[in-house]
């Protein structure tokens, strides 16, 4: 099956710092989605990119797709402590069915 | 805002018992999911559900099975219970089956344990 890659495994930052992430995949998709996921708790999504986006600002988010190679990047700009979490990249696939996540990225951000 | 309610954050369990986990959604949600998360290994999912009463399986439901009686409920049930299956458990929701704009929702999650 598809599956998202992050990279890097882990990310530690100093607050004010961007931090980027990066996603890739393996086969078409139909979309793909980045969630963020604190300690202890559910994920909850952030971005959701269609196969024909390129580019999208949600606050201090950037996400990226490029569908010629298979990857998406997230930028977070200006990093905060509270920023600190793991985030997941998810493909879906063209039947826009079945999620598929990848190990995610650990992201700290230092105070 | 969604909200999908998972009915423990912690549970403690010995091996061979059977085990509930129960997952409610209120947002008239057509699909349901269930996936289990472990370090390094991502979420993989174990079940996941279209319309009252279907099921279908994921990627890894031996040992495992459910039940969605209630549109707004999705039961995950462990029949013996084993210590492989000591995992984070997660529910998610999502709009119906090939909606363009349909994230996952997802519950607190369940922190099992088998002894």
């Amino acid at each position: 099956s598809q599956q998202g890659e992050e990279d890097p495994q882990a990310l530690s930052i100093q607050e004010g710092e961007n931090a980027t992430m990066n996603c890739s995949y393996k086969t078409s998709i139909n979309n793909l989605q980045w969630y963020r996921q604190n300690s202890g708790r559910g994920l909850v999504h952030l971005i959701l990119m269609r196969s024909n986006e390129r580019e999208k600002h949600s606050g201090r988010l950037r996400v990226t797709l490029d569908t010629s190679k298979k990857s998406s990047s997230l930028l977070i700009t200006a990093s905060r402590a509270a920023d600190t979490a793991s985030y997941f990249c998810a493909t879906v696939d063209n039947y826009g069915q079945n999620f598929v996540f990848g190990p995610g990225t650990r992201l700290s951000v230092l105070p | 805002d969604v909200k999908v309610t998972q009915s423990s954050r912690y549970l403690v369990k010995r091996t061979g018992e059977k085990v509930f986990l129960e997952c409610v959604q209120d947002m008239d949600h057509e699909n349901m999911f269930w996936y289990r998360q472990d370090p390094g290994l991502g979420l993989r999912l174990i079940y996941f559900s279209y319309d009252v009463k279907m099921k279908e399986k994921g990627d890894i439901p031996e040992g495992y099975s459910v039940s969605r009686e209630k549109k707004e409920r999705f039961s995950l049930i462990l029949e013996s219970a084993s210590t492989n299956q000591t995992s984070m458990y997660l529910c998610a929701s999502s709009l119906e089956q090939g909606a363009d704009n349909s994230p996952l929702h997802f519950g607190n999650g369940t922190r099992l344990t088998v002894t």
